[in-house]
Order: structure tokens, then C-alpha cells, then sequence
């Protein structure tokens, strides 16, 4: 089955700074890569997702790169603000396999 | 769209009870996801539904755990009877196509003493 690797489990930035968060996957067979936030006491929000036929997306200040070969993805947030502040997870599945693999999460504090 | 709802939002119990959460998915949504979150474990997918059907129930953990979805609006994740390690917080997704895109509720707090 799938397995995802998220880091760091913590990143503190200055308001205003860039924050980068990556990811591994070990199923070549995975193509699909959704990027979630969870602010405290609310459930994941999909903020930014990639699919394995494009190697970058962006939406706004956040954008995606996927890089198969390696397996590997990482979500790059610009000039970040206080209310990014939150847990984002990771996580990568098949299409064909409805079993998301999660990973454990990376705890953004920007402070201002 | 109000987005999938969850209820309760905090549900307290004693252990050996019985414990009915409630999802609403988002409308025209056909696939629907239970998760369970912890600080030892993430998020966990517990069971999936298509089309109202339970398509992979592999991660419900043991068969205290039940899951129903009678029609395309409404389902529930039944625990009985409930012990204290199923504290979490248990979340319901739904999505249009199966893994993509999903949109979660915003959880039930379980606390099981």
C-alpha cells in the first residue's frame, strides 16, 4: 500500500516569508496529490491539489510541484500571512484505490 | 452549499455504550469517507461508499465498528459497545469522483471515559 512522508513536522516563518513543505510517496502507481489545511477545531480543506499528467500548479500564493520520478511533491506558499497559520497534510492516492494516504502533517506558524 | 454535516459535534460517553454518528454529504456529491483522526495515528480512512454502497471497509478496526449510508444523503458510523482508545475525532468526506477532491465535515469530538 501507499505510504506518504510529510516534512518537516514544524515550520515557524516570518510574515511576509516563503514556506515550503514535502512530501514522499512510495506507490509509483499514485497520481493524485491533494494538499489540505486544518485550522484548530475544523476539518481538512483541500486548498490546492495535482494531478500525475502536470508537473506544476498554481493557484494564487500557493502553488504544487509534483516530480514523479523521484516521487516526491511539495506545497510553496509566498509571502505568507499570519492567517496561514494551520496544519497542512499531504496525501497521495490512486485513482483506482479509493484508500487516500495521509501524511502526518506539518504544524506553519508565521508569526508577524 | 452548506458543505458535509456532521453531527454531534462533541459526543461524551461511558465506555460500553453505544455511539451513532450522523454525516450529511454534500449534495450530488456519490462517494462518501470516514475518517478518524488521532495524534498517534493521523487520519485514517475507516470505510468508503459509492453510490450508497460500501465499496472497502478495510480500515474499520473491529467489528464493534458498523457504517450504513440508506439513501444518498445521509450515513452513519455506529461504535458499540464503545472504549476509551476510540477517542478521536471521527470526519466524513464526500466527493464527486471516488478519491478526488474531497470535502470534509467538520468532525465529531469523541470522547469515550
Amino acid at each position: 500500500g501507499e505510504n506518504v512522508e510529510q516534512h518537516p513536522s514544524t515550520l515557524s516563518v516570518q510574515e511576509g516569508d516563503s514556506a515550503v513543505i514535502k512530501c514522499t510517496y512510495s506507490d509509483s502507481a499514485s497520481n493524485y496529490f491533494p494538499w489540505y489545511k486544518q485550522e484548530l477545531g475544523k476539518g481538512p480543506q483541500l486548498i490546492i491539489d495535482i494531478r500525475s499528467n502536470v508537473g506544476e500548479k498554481k493557484d494564487q500564493r500557493i502553488a504544487v510541484t509534483l516530480n514523479k520520478t523521484a516521487k516526491h511533491f511539495s506545497l510553496h506558499i509566498t509571502e505568507t500571512q499570519p492567517e496561514d497559520s494551520a496544519v497542512y497534510f499531504c496525501a497521495a492516492s490512486f485513482s483506482n484505490n479509493n484508500d487516500m494516504r495521509f501524511g502526518a502533517g506539518t504544524r506553519l506558524t508565521v508569526k508577524p | 452549499d452548506a458543505g458535509v454535516i456532521q453531527s454531534p459535534r462533541h459526543e461524551v460517553t461511558e465506555m460500553g455504550q453505544e455511539v451513532t454518528l450522523r454525516c450529511k454529504p454534500i449534495s450530488g456529491h456519490n462517494s462518501l469517507f470516514w475518517y478518524r483522526q488521532t495524534m498517534m495515528r493521523g487520519l485514517e480512512l475507516l470505510i468508503y461508499f459509492n453510490n450508497n454502497v460500501p465499496i472497502d471497509d478495510s480500515g474499520m478496526p473491529e467489528d464493534r465498528f458498523s457504517a450504513k449510508m440508506p439513501n444518498a444523503s445521509f450515513s452513519t458510523l455506529k461504535i458499540q459497545p464503545s472504549e476509551p482508545r476510540d477517542s478521536a475525532v471521527y470526519f466524513c468526506a464526500s466527493s464527486f469522483e471516488r478519491a478526488y477532491e474531497q470535502y470534509f465535515g467538520p468532525g465529531t469530538r469523541l470522547t469515550v471515559t
